[in-house]
């Protein structure tokens, strides 16, 4: 089972910083099979990125996605208010497709 | 995309649940399909995973032996049968379009409880 671990846990910013987010895989993560999805207090998630670095229809292009292997990230170039959440990355190349433990983006 | 589940509830420990899942506004038919759940106040879960035909189905271990994924693709429907429950299995379960859940519905709960 490849586990992933989310870092930071919390990072604290205010509107119009630039969040940098990371998720770390046990081992390698095959073709790069590594999605993030953003979650805002009582709602569903919504897919944000796949294959580690293309945007899902609709999302904004201060998302994006980078990384291979084992070492990923997601970086929010300018946060706006409705970016303040949870990211959770998730790996869908090998069952089980495990999810990370989330990394919640709250106001400074 | 639009995905609508239903089939929560309470439920004592050892029942049986079957959630569906109303799929619409895309081919269902060309999709993988998956489960996820989120326990009150917790991360994601991956819960299980379809292939197109059914042919090809994934499980997280926690599940193994008691839950069953299938599909209607003439119905456009997705289906997760729960048995022998626990109150660990207290979640929202949510479907989702494909392995890197390109779409998901809104949800439904699953208590486990006596």
């Amino acid at each position: 089972e490849i586990v992933l671990t989310q870092s930071p846990g919390t990072l604290s910013l205010s509107p119009g910083e630039r969040a940098t987010l990371s998720c770390r895989a046990s081992q390698s993560v095959s073709s790069s099979s590594l999605a993030w999805y953003q979650q805002a207090a009582g709602q569903a998630p919504r897919l944000l990125i796949y294959g580690a670095s293309s945007r899902a229809t609709g999302i904004p292009d201060r998302f994006s996605g980078s990384g291979s292997g084992t070492d990923f990230t997601l970086t929010i170039s300018r946060l706006e208010a409705e970016d303040f959440a949870v990211y959770y990355c998730q790996q869908y190349g090998n069952s089980p497709f495990t999810f990370g433990p989330g990394t919640k983006v709250d106001i400074k | 995309v639009h995905l609508v589940e239903s089939g929560g509830g309470l439920v004592q420990p050892g029942g049986s649940l079957r959630l569906s899942c109303a799929a619409s506004k895309f081919t269902f038919s060309a999709y993988w399909m998956t489960w996820v759940r989120q326990a009150p106040g917790k991360g994601l879960e991956w819960v299980a995973t379809i292939k197109q035909d059914g042919s090809e189905k994934y499980y997280v271990d926690s599940v193994k032996g008691r839950f069953t994924i299938s599909r209607d693709n003439a119905e456009n429907s997705l289906y997760l049968q729960m048995d022998s429950l626990r109150v660990e299995d207290t979640a929202v379960y949510y479907c989702a379009r494909g392995t890197s859940c390109n779409g998901w519905g809104q949800g439904t709960l699953v208590a486990v409880s006596s």
